[in-house]
């Protein structure tokens, strides 16, 4: 049981590249999600889905596509990447379709965008 | 929309002494409030919870505290141990399905 697994750990981009940071849970989890993390800023929002081919806008979906074809995965894309998109990221998932429980988090990817 | 304070962001106590981390939520519908912790490297992980129909829960040496009328909850962790360093969050529901989280509290035991 491999909990919630994110790829890559670590990635360094140019301004304007583009690059998918996955995400892939098994546990049969209905709710996932994506944070950004950046100092003094806690965790926000990116996007979430309740369940395959349902996604919606957290706080800061600006610069961000994701899509849910399958339970168990849920890509971030960044479609052009910015400076001010050089933070770490975090997936998140949980049972059910509401945020009450326990989320399980992924460890972690850092971007940097040159 | 909900905004969710969170103080202090560095916290440094003596091993055996209390910590207690402080949160202020603004949207007086928000019903449910996780704190998570964060030990370097790693995912966060939901230490405690609490929902809006009642005032305190432990868990051992951790409590969370909710006062629903002044907006605020804090959480407290006694006796603390040199393994609760780490970087606690905590958050506030909003609607059904986000959580919004506060800014960190970096807790460190000192030996």
């Amino acid at each position: 049981n491999a909990g919630v697994t994110q790829t890559p750990k670590f990635q360094v981009l140019k301004t304007g590249q583009s690059m998918t940071l996955q995400c892939a849970q098994d546990m049969n989890h209905e709710y996932m999600s994506w944070y950004r993390q950046d100092p003094g800023m806690g965790l926000r929002l990116i996007h979430y889905s309740v369940g395959a081919g349902i996604t919606d806008q957290g706080e800061v979906p600006n610069g961000y596509n994701v899509s849910r074809s399958t339970t168990e995965d849920f890509p971030l894309r960044l479609l052009s990447a910015a400076p001010s998109q050089t933070s770490v990221y975090f997936c998140a998932s949980k049972t059910g379709t509401g945020v009450t429980g326990e989320l399980f988090f992924g460890e972690g990817s850092r971007l940097t965008v040159l | 929309g909900e905004n969710v304070e969170q103080h202090p962001s560095t916290l440094s106590v003596q091993e055996g002494d209390s910590a207690v981390i402080k949160c202020t939520y603004s949207d007086s519908a928000s019903n449910y409030f996780p704190w998570y912790k964060q030990e370097l490297g790693k995912g966060s992980q939901l230490i405690i919870d609490i929902r809006s129909n009642v005032g305190e829960k432990k868990d051992q040496r951790i409590a969370v505290t909710l006062n629903k009328t002044a907006k605020h909850f804090s959480l407290h962790i006694t006796e603390t141990q040199p393994e609760d360093s780490a970087v606690y969050f905590c958050a506030a529901k909003v609607g059904a399905q986000k959580l919004v989280f506060g800014q960190g509290t970096r807790l460190t035991i000192n030996p």
